[in-house]
């Protein structure tokens, strides 16, 4: 089993529709982490939560950080094509360092 | 400035091969992280160096897979030998000091399929 399970793991929308892709975990994390990974390429790091409670904004995309610091969840307003991508969470628990990641939640965005 | 360079971009050999991946991190990286992505299980972390030095290999599947890191600015990833459940793209990241907030720098990625 994922230590971090996202949902859904398929997303098909249209442009221009709003989207929340979730990340759950049962551990409890020092921090938190939102990639998104195009066909072809590594994962590129959207942006690191440390924070129960916290939310940040990067243009369109909102992310919140869990008061209990154990999910996340990013959502998207008015999607664009140039917004298709697999969306990749991670995770550090307090006591590993290193950041696990999960499977991912795939979505295409279409025109 | 260059990324993470990884090598080769795509290998394809038969089961029983010994195979080499090889990775050269961002210059004044600390941290080298190796991770293997497969549809079924996702992105995997098998092994990180911290100065050059292994800190967690937990994630290396069992004794065919190796990793070294001889200096700061190479690292590799040994299959030997190498079979089909192997196949799988592997990723080498680096960043600064490896801290939980720190931001990992991801390559392209070696294809690998094993026949």
């Amino acid at each position: 089993t994922q230590l971090l399970e996202q949902s859904p793991q398929f997303l098909s929308i249209q442009e221009g529709e709003n989207l929340t892709v979730y990340c759950n975990s049962s551990s409890v994390f020092s921090s938190l982490q939102w990639y998104r990974q195009e066909p072809g390429e590594g994962p590129v790091l959207l942006v690191t939560v440390v924070t129960g409670g916290e939310v940040k904004k990067l243009k369109r995309l909102t992310f919140q950080f869990g008061d209990a610091r154990k999910d996340s969840s990013l959502h998207i307003t008015a999607a664009q094509t140039g917004d298709t991508g697999l969306y990749l969470c991670a995770g550090a628990t307090y006591n590993n360092n290193d950041m696990r990641f999960g499977a991912g939640t795939r979505l295409t965005v279409k025109p | 400035d260059a990324g993470v360079i990884q090598s080769p971009r795509h290998e394809v050999t038969e089961m029983g091969q010994e195979v080499t991946l090889r990775c050269k991190p961002i210059s004044g990286h600390n941290s080298l992280f190796w991770y293997r992505q497969t549809m079924m299980r996702g992105l995997e972390l098998l092994i990180y160096f911290n100065n050059n030095v292994p800190i967690d290999d937990s994630g290396m599947p069992e004794d065919r897979f190796s990793a070294k890191m001889p200096n700061a600015s190479f690292s590799t990833l040994k299959i030997q030998p190498s079979e089909p459940r192997d196949s799988a793209v592997y990723f080498c990241a680096s960043s600064r000091s490896g801290g939980d907030t720190d931001t990992q720098y991801f390559g392209p990625g070696t294809r690998l399929t094993v026949l």
